[in-house]
């Protein structure tokens, strides 16, 4: 059974970057067929992805955040991780990790989602 | 980029209730989409993917159709665990969400 669970800072403050890590456990990110994503919550509203990696380190973002996003990779240690920079308020929200099947697309793994608050 | 409606935002229903939730994608994107139930404080559960594959483990009572840019996403016989917010996502280019829909108790 595939877990992935979140890692990192609940707090940040403006115009620093907001850095995440998750880690996989019961199966390698090197094993090729699936994507590991970044998607956050803000309060009360919607989902929106933020960008995926494969394990062989290509990366897509989302337009809108591309600027601002680094999503990076290390199979040695089964984790990818998030990197935001230049965050306001409007960044707080909840992070998750998920896993995406590249043959179809969907998100089938997540971790449990963490609260980043962005705040002085 | 594709841009996904869902209709109704909002639903209120029974126990025992059919209930169909419909997703439109601004473009074609043939059956490149998915569904996900969430309940407050949690992770999305993949539902149904490829329009119409039911994930494993889900209930028989969630089912899905649709292609091109017109979805649904029926839940035959409403029961109390269903009571969330359910979310499209299309799967033909970046893999946008839909607004959701939440599904209250009556």
């Amino acid at each position: 059974q595939v877990q992935l669970q979140e890692s990192g800072p609940g707090l940040v403050k403006p115009s620093q970057t907001l850095s995440l890590t998750c880690t996989v456990s019961g199966g390698s990110i090197s094993s090729g067929g699936y994507y590991w994503s970044w998607i956050r919550q803000h309060p009360g509203k919607g989902l929106e992805w933020i960008g995926y990696i494969y394990y062989s380190g290509s990366t897509y973002y989302n337009p809108s955040l591309k600027s601002r996003v680094t999503i990076s990779v290390d199979t040695s240690k089964n984790q990818f991780s998030l990197k935001l920079s230049s965050v306001t308020a409007a960044d707080t929200a909840v992070y998750y990790c998920a896993r995406g099947a590249s043959s179809s697309g969907r998100f089938d793994y997540w971790g449990q989602g963490t609260l980043v608050t962005v705040s002085s | 980029d594709i841009q996904l409606t869902q209709s109704p935002s909002f639903l209120s229903a029974s126990v025992g209730d059919r209930v169909t939730i419909t997703c439109r994608a601004s473009q074609g994107i043939s059956s490149y989409l998915a569904w996900y139930q969430q309940k407050p404080g949690k992770a999305p559960k993949l539902l149904i993917y490829a329009a119409s594959t039911l994930q494993s483990g889900v209930p028989s009572r969630f089912s899905g159709s649709g292609s091109g840019t017109e979805f649904t996403l029926t839940i035959s016989s409403l029961q109390p665990e269903d009571f969330a917010t359910y979310y499209c996502q299309q799967l033909n280019s970046y893999p946008f969400f839909g607004p959701g829909t939440k599904v209250d108790i009556k």
